[in-house]
């Protein structure tokens, strides 16, 4: 078990710009979750997989961000055409299935600058 | 809407016992789960409760009443480690539901005093 993989840590961007994330999840997890953080603030849901199906979007994310999953291992999370507003640690979470506890494991995070 | 409240901050001494609220106001509830998150750290799971009464692992427990919908994450024996934020979180519909999410509450900042 070697946790919840993000990639990159940091990435700066100019406004404008795109930008794609990528998650790891824990190998045998097959769901999966999107969540942003900004500072003094709790993690906000952004999207949920379930196997390579994304069964929930958040009704607050706007067209310019978009997820995948395929084969229902990774997940890439992009951004399009960048705004100031968009800058936040971006966390993936994954869990095992259950009808009753859930416990997320959480990765380390993509903290997003746009300039 | 949905909301989970929380206080902001809380402070207390080395040694001590701590209590941290959370009330929730969702369109379902399946669960409430507490996750603790140092500065420029992950978020980790703590604790959660499907059912009303008290949970105790170690140090920490948790509580649940369902009908107030309200429960707190008690810590014990504070140590200075304890200084972190800690978030309450509800599942809200089924977890077999295609439809399920969980959600955060803003966070509660502990400050641990010598």
């Amino acid at each position: 078990d070697t946790g919840v993989s993000q990639n990159p840590r940091h990435k700066i961007t100019k406004r404008g710009q795109n930008v794609t994330f990528r998650c790891d999840p824990i190998s045998e997890h097959n769901r999966l979750y999107w969540y942003r953080q900004t500072l003094g603030q709790g993690p906000e849901f952004l999207t949920y997989f379930q196997n390579e199906a994304q069964l929930e979007k958040s009704r607050l994310l706007s067209d310019r961000f978009s997820a995948e999953r395929p084969k229902g291992s990774f997940s890439t999370l992009e951004i399009q055409r960048t705004e100031q507003g968009d800058s936040a640690m971006y966390l993936c979470a994954s869990s095992p299935y259950s009808t009753t506890n859930e416990k997320l494991f959480f990765g380390s995070g993509t903290q997003l600058s746009v300039l | 809407g949905q909301s989970l409240e929380q206080p902001s901050e809380v402070t207390a001494v080395e040694g001590a016992i701590v209590q941290i609220n959370c009330t929730y106001q969702t369109s379902g509830f399946y669960g409430l789960s507490w996750y603790q998150q140092h500065d420029g750290g992950a978020p980790t799971f703590l604790s959660y409760n499907g059912l009303d009464g008290l949970e105790e692992t170690g140090r920490f427990s948790s509580f649940l009443s369902r009908s107030d919908s309200y429960g707190y994450l008690l810590l014990q024996e504070l140590q200075m480690k304890d200084s972190a934020s800690y978030f309450c979180a509800v599942r809200d519909s089924p977890g077999y539901s295609s439809a399920s999410k969980i959600i955060f509450g803003s966070g509660t900042r502990l400050s641990i005093r010598p």
